[in-house]
């Protein structure tokens, strides 16, 4: 079975610290995906990334990065220089590409952070 | 560019009352997802559908639950009859992603349904 593991509830910065959210995930496929998403107070849930087993590459976006490593089964995310909008709840998910499995998402059970001024 | 409609917004109902949860997909869509969001759960997948048909229901909690989708662009879940720990709130997703998974495109969220069983 997967599972995802986000073990930081919650976490407060002052406004531009980094900030790391780490996750861990478990799965016997060797074919899956990894995703993030944010939600912010308002409720949505809003993409930010998604990334399969067979790319480690560390990815970029702005003030935010991702570090993937399938040796240790984690994936996590670092905001650079934190802003009290990136206040949110985060999830990270996992999703096994196989018959029946569609894109069917397992979430971890969030971290929410706080950036305070 | 419309994203996913959900509606109500918000619902507060008494227990033992029928309620009706509805979602309009992303046009070309061909996954739909309900997911249940609580404090003490998380969220949760309830149901999945690709091309209409219901993929995987083992989220599914109980027989008070049940969820349909009759065409590409609407589908409902309903809880007969509702009970105070159905509160919480509803997520409807939709995705270009196949049966067998091979493109895993990123689900689409709608604002979701808060709900509240008195």
């Amino acid at each position: 079975a997967q599972k995802v593991t986000q073990a930081q509830t919650e976490i407060s910065v002052v406004e531009k610290e980094d900030v790391t959210l780490d996750c861990v995930y478990e799965t016997r496929d060797t074919t899956y995906y990894l995703f993030w998403y944010k939600q912010p107070p308002s409720g949505e849930l809003v993409f930010l990334i998604r990334r399969n087993s067979f790319d480690e590459q560390n990815e970029i976006s702005g003030r935010y990065s991702w570090n993937f490593q399938k040796s240790t089964s984690s994936f996590n995310f670092t905001i650079t220089a934190s802003q009290v909008v990136d206040s949110a709840v985060y999830f990270c998910a996992l999703s096994e590409a196989r018959r029946g499995g569609g894109n069917k998402l397992t979430f971890g059970t969030g971290t929410q952070l706080k950036v305070e001024l | 560019d419309a994203g996913v409609i959900q509606s109500p917004r918000h619902e507060v109902t008494e227990m033992g009352q029928e309620v009706t949860l509805r979602c309009k997909p992303i046009s070309g869509h061909n996954s739909l997802f309900w997911y249940r969001q609580t404090m003490m759960r998380g969220l949760e997948l309830l149901i999945y559908f690709n091309n209409n048909v219901p993929i995987d229901d083992s989220g599914m909690p109980e027989d008070r639950f049940s969820a349909k989708m009759p065409n590409a662009s609407f589908s409902t879940l309903k809880i007969q009859p509702s009970e105070p720990r159905d509160s919480a709130v509803y997520f409807c997703a939709s995705s270009q992603g196949t049966e067998y998974g091979e493109k895993n495109e990123k689900l689409f969220f709608g604002s979701g349904t808060q709900l509240s069983v008195l």
